[in-house]
């Protein structure tokens, strides 16, 4: 068990540019979260996965957001036309079923559009 | 709507003093579960604790502990005898079985504990 990794741990890019992420979870771990920190502020929800499928979206996820989970793994999260206000850290977690409640956490993704 | 807050943006103490973080949270479901999260400056999230519901017990981990209290809708960690070490962005998260467990946390609180 090697815990949620993410990639990149940093990105910078600019203003206009498309930015993808990628978030392995922890093996068998069926759900996977996106959630979005801002300077200042605690982590808020974007959207999550059960296995392959997308279930919930935050309206927070604008259209220039999109996220994947193509075969039930690993999770990709890509903005396109990025915006000095995307810069945020980006964190992905997995959780079990039965223990859905327990989220692990990766380390982040550090996005700064100059 | 499930809602944290976490009223005391920054507290500084010095070493070896006493600190108590306080979160206050709202939420409609019976079942759920209340998190402490430590954010040191590397930005990862530590895990801290969890309590659910169902279990009002107050827990005590080394210099850690943790009141629980659904009358006051609190969940409150103090840290005692603080260290230097203890300097992070500390946040308190809620997430509720009807939420589909998403998690809410408050803006959290940055304690800086000074020598």
């Amino acid at each position: 068990d090697t815990g949620v990794s993410q990639d990149p741990r940093h990105k910078i890019t600019k203003r206009g540019q498309n930015v993808t992420f990628r978030c392995d979870p922890i093996s068998e771990h069926n759900r996977l979260y996106w959630y979005r920190q801002t300077l200042g502020q605690g982590p808020e929800f974007l959207t999550y996965f059960q296995n392959e499928a997308q279930l919930e979206k935050s309206r927070l996820l604008s259209d220039r957001f999109s996220a994947e989970r193509p075969k039930g793994s690993f999770s990709t999260l890509e903005i396109q036309r990025t915006e000095q206000g995307d810069s945020a850290m980006y964190l992905c977690a997995s959780s079990s079923a039965g223990t859905y409640y327990e989220q692990y956490f990766g380390p982040g993704t550090r996005l700064t559009v100059t | 709507a499930q809602k944290v807050t976490q009223a005391q943006t920054e507290i500084s103490v010095v070493e070896k003093e006493d600190v108590t973080l306080d979160c206050v949270y709202e939420t409609r479901d019976t079942t759920y579960y209340l998190f402490w999260y430590k954010q040191p400056p590397s930005g990862e999230l530590v895990f801290l604790i969890r309590r659910n519901s169902f279990d009002e017990q107050n827990e005590i981990s080394g210099r850690y502990s943790w009141n629980f209290q659904k009358s006051t809708s609190s969940f409150n960690f103090t840290i005692t005898a603080s260290q230097v070490v203890d300097s992070a962005v500390y946040f308190c998260a809620l997430s509720e079985r009807g939420s589909n467990y998403k998690l809410t946390f408050g803006k959290g609180t940055l304690l800086t504990v000074n020598p």
